[in-house]
């Protein structure tokens, strides 16, 4: 298996304008989860998806902020509008049952400016 | 709330040992998790410790656990380049991922 897919790598987008950030879980992989890093922060959970359905969205910060899982090897991250202070990297990771560890894509790096 | 902390950077030279330490202030702490981010990649778990256990070794990986202290230590024997990366340190009281709390990071640089 190829692993968790994100795309795009990098994203370097002006202020105010929409982003999508991408993921394709691991197959079979039925729990999906989107983290956030940041230097100041460190890692955040943002939220996590369970069988396509978001179970736990406390940890995304703002209405700006929004996730989708359409079917169960798809999944997006939107913030419109961006600004400045969403700039991070952006982890996905999916496990195949809700208590065991998880798998980690390699991670998008959004910069606004 | 729940808190992991690590120191933010280690240096060691090639060949000799590692010890990344952590500790951890959620007492429900039931899994102990080591991960590995290598620069631009994501996070990849390196291995992780039941809280009933004391001790996990895994090849030139040795897990150490003082659930009284609630200290966690990584050793990496033999260090080598490829292990520089930056090493994550996390917990769950249920073992998700949903649940994961994950200290700071420690970046590791092994010098030749």
């Amino acid at each position: 298996d190829a692993g968790v897919i994100q795309s795009p790598r990098h994203e370097v987008t002006e202020m105010g304008q929409e982003v999508t950030l991408r993921c394709k879980p691991i197959s079979g992989h039925n729990s999906l989860f989107w983290y956030r890093q940041t230097m100041m922060r460190g890692l955040e959970l943002l939220i996590y998806f369970n069988n396509n359905v978001p179970i736990d969205d406390s940890g995304m910060p703002e209405d700006r902020f929004s996730a989708k899982m359409p079917n169960a090897s798809f999944s997006t991250l939107k913030i419109q509008p961006s600004e400045p202070r969403d700039s991070a990297v952006y982890f996905c990771a999916s496990s195949p049952r809700a208590n065991t560890e998880a798998f980690f894509g390699q991670g998008t790096r959004l910069t606004v400016v | 709330g729940e808190d992991v902390e690590q120191s933010l950077f280690l240096s060691v030279r090639e060949g000799d040992s590692s010890v990344i330490n952590c500790t951890y202030t959620d007492s429900s702490s039931t899994y102990l998790y080591w991960y590995k981010q290598e620069p631009g990649a994501g996070l990849q778990l390196l291995t992780y410790i039941f809280s009933n256990m004391d001790m996990k070794q895994d090849q030139r990986l040795t897990v150490l656990l003082n659930k009284k202290d609630k200290h966690l230590s990584l050793r990496i024997a033999d260090t080598q380049t490829g292990d520089s990366a930056i090493y994550f340190c996390a917990e769950s009281s249920s073992g998700s991922a949903r649940q994961l709390t994950f200290g700071s990071g420690t970046q590791l640089t092994v010098l030749p």
